[in-house]
Order: structure tokens, then C-alpha cells, then sequence
């Protein structure tokens, strides 16, 4: 079956910009992770939606927010960006909460 | 808070050498843990998980065992190929919280 897609693979915007991510998870997972990666603080968790309830939220600004459709796709949006914001943003799901996760390839986000 | 502190790297090893990345945890109670691997310009790929104290996950070589004694997974391989490069990383989980990832670490493996 099909794994976690995450599109676009790559995205170049311009400071002050805003930008919608998009994950779209292994058929039949309700729950959808977000995590941030960069070299310098590693693997930080943004928010995590199930059957399109915000369940969890990590510690970011109010720009960072994110959605899940019925459908359990789900999108993260990040407003008036800044240049720390480029990282490598990763989507996961699982079939349960508690479960483990099975990761998308990212987006990389590059904000100049 | 439930934490995971996994020792750093880089690792450089030659090829059919022993591995092991240590791997500690901080929680209030008995989470499940996972190690993942990921290679360059990917995700992280699940390697084994373990769900309760004593438990052995294993994979592709790869053996962790839950260690509630001394709240350790160590992640150890026999003989290690030079297509084992990439970053590992422990996480720990509790029910429905967030996955808590340790910083990673690095592994080269030299021919």
C-alpha cells in the first residue's frame, strides 16, 4: 500500500511569506504528526491531529497551525515566515495514537 | 519531562564491526520505545520498537532489548555493512502523547 505522501518535496519562499504543507497518510490512519528537523535543534513536535481534532500541540508560535480533513489528509500552514522557519518538515501517521509512526520523505522548506 | 538522551556522535566504524548507540530515557512510567533510521534526503524509517519491559525488538540485524532496570533500549547490530550509514534516532511514546526523539546519531561505516 501506498506510504505517507508529503508534496511539495521542496519549497523556496521569501521571508515574510506564508506556505501550506501537505501530507496525505497511509490509507486508513486516522493520526497525523508534524515535526520540524533542523541541524541545530533536531526533531521538534508541532502538532498531532486525529480524526480531525487537534489532539497535541508542541511548542511553536501561533503561525504554525495546521487542519485534517475527513478524508484524514491534513495541511500545516506557517504565516509571515521567517528565515530560522526553513527546516526539513516531516508528516507522520499511525494507525492508533500510541501507535508508531510511519514518516513521509518531508518537505524541505528553504526561506530566504 | 519524558525524555530520551542517546550518545553522540559520530559513529565511525569498519565494515563486520560491532555496533551499539546507547540510549537512555526519562519518563513517569513504562512507555513504549522505538529506534528509526534515516538516510540521507528521506524520512525516518521505523527500525524496531518495543512495547513493554524485556521485550526484544529486532530488525534487519538490528536488536534493542527494554531495559526498565536501567531505562535503557541500546540499539546493537553484530556486524555492520557500510549500507547501515545514515542517522539513528531513539524515541520514546506514551499512549497518546507525542513520539520524544533523541538528538540522533551519526554512523559511517567504512569498506
Amino acid at each position: 500500500k501506498a506510504g505517507v505522501t508529503q508534496t511539495p518535496r521542496y519549497l523556496i519562499k521569501t521571508r515574510g511569506q506564508q506556505v501550506t504543507l501537505s501530507c496525505s497518510p497511509i490509507s486508513g490512519h486516522r493520526s497525523v504528526s508534524w515535526y520540524q528537523q533542523t541541524p541545530g535543534q533536531g526533531l521538534q513536535f508541532l502538532f498531532e491531529y486525529f480524526s480531525e481534532t487537534q489532539r497535541n500541540k508542541g511548542n511553536f508560535p501561533g503561525r504554525f497551525s495546521g487542519r485534517q480533513f475527513s478524508n484524514s489528509r491534513s495541511e500545516m500552514n506557517v504565516s509571515t515566515l521567517e528565515l530560522g522557519d526553513s527546516a526539513l518538515y516531516l508528516c507522520a501517521s499511525s494507525l492508533q495514537q500510541g501507535d508508531g509512526y510511519t514518516f513521509g520523505s518531508g518537505t524541505r522548506l528553504t526561506v530566504v | 519531562g519524558d525524555s530520551v538522551t542517546q550518545m553522540e556522535g559520530p559513529v565511525t566504524l569498519s565494515e563486520e564491526a560491532f555496533l551499539t548507540i546507547n540510549c537512555t530515557y526519562t519518563a513517569t512510567g513504562y512507555p513504549s520505545l522505538f529506534w528509526y533510521v534515516q538516510y540521507p534526503g528521506e524520512g525516518l524509517q521505523l527500525l524496531l520498537k518495543a512495547t513493554k519491559a524485556d521485550d526484544k525488538g529486532s530488525n534487519k540485524g538490528f536488536e534493542a532489548t527494554y531495559r526498565k532496570e536501567t531505562t535503557s533500549f541500546h540499539l546493537e547490530k553484530g556486524s555492520v555493512q557500510v549500507s547501515d550509514s545514515a542517522v539513528y534516532f531513539c524515541a520514546l511514546r506514551f499512549n497518546n502523547n507525542d513520539m520524544r526523539f533523541g538528538a540522533g546519531t551519526r554512523l559511517t561505516v567504512k569498506p
